[in-house]
């Protein structure tokens, strides 16, 4: 049972691109979604984080978009760069940090 | 810089092996956690731990077993290793305290081959 459900599993994108990872959920009372970033032979390591009262979040290139209604969430990645290649991890907790849901995760390569 | 060390990169054991992965963390943290990551999977908790002593179950505890001894030391034993179990083993720790943002901290890993 996945309680998090990530797509695409792999993605491609152009130097300068844009990168969109999308995660939907079940389980409206998720009160706290992060995204993990994680290069190979490395431990994932927290990308960017939102909780449910906003709609956006950004850090420099990367934003949250969050939709309450729709039970979705998803990491856009602009200006894409080759080091930017990593898998992503979506993830969402209830009243603590305790038992983060993970999704499947995302592998993206950006080609210069 | 907080530090999670795992102390195996790679394992290679026989099936019914007694395997022993030790995590140690240098902040300080209450919490620790073992996941294990698969392929299309993603990462799922096996463990976890909220202070010394204490453990409490994750999604996939069935054939794994967990120490606490100390607060910095989470050991994860596999008391009979079975092939189903070969997988990268993610260690992590977070602060429970309040105020705090809950971000999890990982190791870089255990790669488990059983044979």
């Amino acid at each position: 049972q996945q309680q998090v459900k990530q797509s695409p599993q792999s993605l491609i994108v152009q130097k300068g691109g844009i990168s969109i990872i999308n995660c939907a959920y079940e389980n409206t009372a998720f009160d706290y979604f992060p995204w993990y970033q994680q290069f190979p032979g490395k431990g994932p390591a927290l990308l960017i984080a939102i909780r449910p009262d906003v709609s956006e979040k950004k850090e420099g290139r990367f934003t949250i978009s969050f939709n309450k209604s729709a039970k979705q969430f998803s990491l856009h990645i602009m200006d894409s760069q080759p080091g930017d290649s990593a898998t992503y991890f979506c993830a969402a907790t209830i009243g603590g940090y305790n038992k983060l849901i993970f999704g499947a995760g995302t592998r993206l390569a950006v080609h210069p | 810089d907080v530090k999670v060390t795992q102390s195996s990169r790679y394992l290679v054991k026989r099936t019914g092996e007694k395997v022993f992965l030790e995590c140690v963390q240098d902040m300080d943290h209450e919490n620790m956690f073992w996941y294990r990551q698969d392929p299309g999977l993603g990462l799922r908790l096996i463990y976890f731990s909220y202070d010394v002593k204490m453990k409490e179950k994750g999604d996939i505890p069935e054939g794994y077993s967990v120490s606490r001894e100390k607060k910095e030391r989470f050991s994860l034993i596999l008391e009979s290793a079975s092939t189903n179990q070969t997988s990268m083993y993610l260690c992590a720790s977070n602060s429970g305290g309040s105020g705090t943002t809950g971000e999890l901290f990982f190791g870089e890993g255990s790669r488990l081959t059983v044979l």
